[in-house]
């Protein structure tokens, strides 16, 4: 009940394309869904995120959509740039716990 | 701004030996995870801490042990290395008990050989 399943597990997309990466959670405790963005060699760093009270966020060119009664969520990268090649990785957190719990990440390639 | 510091990058063990995975956050953070990640499983949590002199147990902590003594240090020990353990270990931070952002350190790869 503590898992977040993340798919796909990897993704090729051409320059301008609209990459879409989702998750999916079955603990409805869950109140915070961050998503990280890795690059080869670095940590993660924290991309964008979502609290349930809302179904939709952008910054920028990134935008999570987030369905509460499905128990999923999912990642758009509009216009996306080589520069977006990176691993994603979705995460759940309870409110206070300050334990995220992590998908398996997703490899995304972006192609010029 | 140095944020979180691990060292080493990078360590080869043989298989029976021990050692110390350092991890120092300057952002006088209360919140510390040690994180191990394995090629397709995401993120596991070894070892958290809320405060110095409070570690708890994570998701996957079999084979480590952890200590809080200062708030800007956390180490990961690994006793008796097992090629189980070969990993890529990420420590993080988190400021506040609400929701935010956990920064991360570049990792140390390990590999027990």
């Amino acid at each position: 009940q503590q898992q977040v399943k993340q798919s796909p597990q990897s993704l090729i997309v051409q320059k301008g394309g609209i990459p879409i990466i989702n998750c999916a959670y079955e603990n409805t405790a869950f109140d915070y869904f961050p998503w990280y963005q890795q690059f080869p060699g670095k940590g993660p760093a924290l991309l964008i995120a979502i609290r349930p009270d809302v179904s939709e966020k952008k910054e920028g060119r990134f935008t999570i959509s987030f369905n509460k009664s499905a128990k999923q969520f999912s990642l758009h990268i509009m216009d996306s740039q080589p520069g977006d090649s990176a691993t994603y990785f979705c995460a759940a957190d309870i409110q206070g716990a300050q334990k995220l719990v992590f998908g398996q990440g997703t490899r995304l390639t972006i192609n010029p | 701004n140095a944020g979180v510091t691990q060292t080493p990058k990078f360590r080869i063990l043989k298989i029976g030996q021990s050692m110390t995975l350092q991890c120092t956050q300057d952002m006088n953070h209360n919140y510390m995870y040690w994180y191990r990640q394995d090629p397709g499983m995401g993120l596991k949590l070894i070892y958290y801490s809320v405060g110095a002199g409070i570690t708890d147990k994570g998701e996957v902590p079999n084979g480590y042990n952890v200590s809080r003594s200062t708030t800007e240090d956390f180490p990961l020990r690994l006793e008796l290395a097992a090629p189980s353990q070969t990993s890529v270990y990420f420590c993080a931070s988190n400021r506040l008990r609400q929701n935010t952002e956990a920064f991360f350190g570049q990792g140390t790869r390990l590999t027990v050989v």
